[in-house]
């Protein structure tokens, strides 16, 4: 079985500073990893996956996150936030193989201030 | 608009009756997925389907719950004998069968048990 760690449930930020939310995953077996956005009153949408190759994954909107094999983390990094950015991010976890399932962190909401 | 659609947005119904949720995934993919979302948590897996045939249920998929895949379009998640716990977001999301393909999720149904 796997797991997902999101230490931070809410991040507030103010506009134009960098951010990183933080995500720890556990599994016995090779994972692809995915950030999702919620934002309010709208269903989950893809923001970057990692599925192999480079461990850099960017999205079009400026979020990168870096998947770290040794220390089990794929943390989501922007230099530079925007108010379009507050939302709540989930880090999730997917076993490679026979496994279809998305296993979720609990989300951390970023909220980004004037 | 050829997103993932979910019927109804909202439900609210009383202790101990039953409900049935619509999902229409994208019409090209073959795998369907069944969430359940509470309030501070992420997403957790209920079940998925590939075409009409049921390939897993998680442990959270009590005897009260049921879901159909009956022509591998649509499908629909049917609570019986509701209870207060049940009160959730049940999310609906669909991909294609390709290795690390995406999951894109609809708008979810939230469910209130009075």
């Amino acid at each position: 079985a796997q797991s997902v760690t999101q230490l931070d449930s809410q991040v507030p930020v103010f506009e134009e500073a960098p951010v990183e939310l933080r995500c720890n995953y556990s599994s016995s077996v090779s994972v692809y990893l995915f950030w999702y956005v919620q934002y309010p009153n709208q269903g989950l949408q893809l923001l970057l996956k990692y599925l192999s190759g480079s461990t850099l994954v960017e999205s079009i909107n400026g979020f990168e996150a870096e998947f770290n094999k040794s220390q089990t983390s794929f943390h989501l990094r922007k230099p530079s936030v925007h108010i379009s950015d507050t939302a709540e991010y989930f880090c999730a976890v997917r076993n490679k193989g026979s496994a279809r399932q998305l296993t979720f962190g609990s989300g951390t909401q970023l909220t980004v201030l004037p | 608009d050829t997103g993932v659609s979910q019927d109804p947005r909202h439900k609210i119904t009383k202790r101990g009756q039953n409900v049935t949720f619509r999902c229409d995934p994208i019409s090209e993919h073959n795998r369907l997925y069944w969430y359940r979302q509470t309030l501070g948590q992420g997403p957790e897996f209920l079940t998925y389907f590939q075409n009409e045939a049921q390939l897993e249920k998680s442990r959270l998929l009590s005897d009260r719950f049921s879901a159909e895949r009956p022509k591998g379009s649509f499908s629909t998640l049917e609570i019986q004998r509701t209870e207060q716990g049940d009160s959730a977001m049940y999310l609906c999301a669909s991909s294609y069968t390709t290795e690390g393909s995406e999951q894109f999720f609809g708008p979810g149904t939230r469910l209130t048990v009075l």
